[in-house]
């Protein structure tokens, strides 16, 4: 069974730091990319970043390039989000997502974590 | 502003069909990329209910369904159920952002 275990989020003052991780367990974790996904309360699911299987390539929405860092350990099946500079709308539940298989660019994601809330504010 | 635009809301009584359309653009759905749904219920992880346009992934009732045209898609849900009461969520990729979008989201109530 696939599980992905999100942890680390919490309280974090504007223009402070903070990093988020993802367990991920049942599947063999280093033959998939990996996704970030964020839910502001009461908006609607934003991507955040996505990284390869190998931790090669990575990429980052916009809002966050600059900011925010994504890697992972494939020797611990973990996954991490490292965020600087944050903001008050970078406050959000951040989803932990396993890509499924990709074709044309794009992607499905077929396996999602709960979430961990992370929340910016002084 | 999402990218692919969804209704709000949609309702339905038990037993009835509901449809969710996805609104997008020459960019997104318009260049041929596929569409992907979720489902979420608040405190629950989003769940992949349709991939690559009109697939259901093993568990999925066949009471789902999608389709996809030039710049839009819908899903379809029949013989509605209390246990649909969620958010839906449409996805795609966005070549001109590089990078995977998805709709604003659609509350559906079962009456």
């Amino acid at each position: 069974e696939v599980q992905l275990l999100e942890s680390g989020g919490g309280l974090v003052q504007p223009g402070g730091y903070l990093r988020v991780s993802c367990a991920a367990s049942g599947f063999t974790f280093n033959d998939y990319a990996m996704t970030w996904v964020r839910q502001a309360p009461g908006k609607g699911l934003e991507w955040v970043s996505d990284i390869d299987n190998a931790g090669v390539d990575t990429n980052y929405a916009d809002s966050v390039a600059g900011r925010f860092t994504i890697s992972r350990d494939n020797s611990k099946n973990t996954l991490y989000l490292e965020m600087s500079s944050l903001r008050a709308e970078d406050t959000a539940l951040y989803f932990c997502v396993k890509d499924g298989h990709c074709r044309g660019g794009g992607c499905y994601y077929d396996f999602w974590g709960q979430g961990t809330l992370v929340t910016v504010s002084s | 502003q999402s990218v692919l635009t969804q209704p709000p809301s949609v309702s339905g009584a038990p037993g009835q069909t509901v449809t969710i359309s996805c609104s997008g653009s020459r960019s997104n759905i318009g260049s041929d990329y596929d569409v992907h749904w979720y489902q979420h219920s608040p405190g629950k992880a989003p769940k992949l209910i349709i991939y690559n346009n009109i697939n259901r992934p093993s568990g999925v009732p066949e009471r789902f369904s999608a389709s996809k045209s030039e710049t839009s898609a819908s899903l379809a849900i029949t013989r509605l159920q209390a246990e649909d009461e969620a958010d839906y969520y449409c996805q795609s990729y966005d070549a001109s952002l590089s990078n995977a979008v998805f709709g604003g989201g659609t509350k559906l109530t079962v009456l």
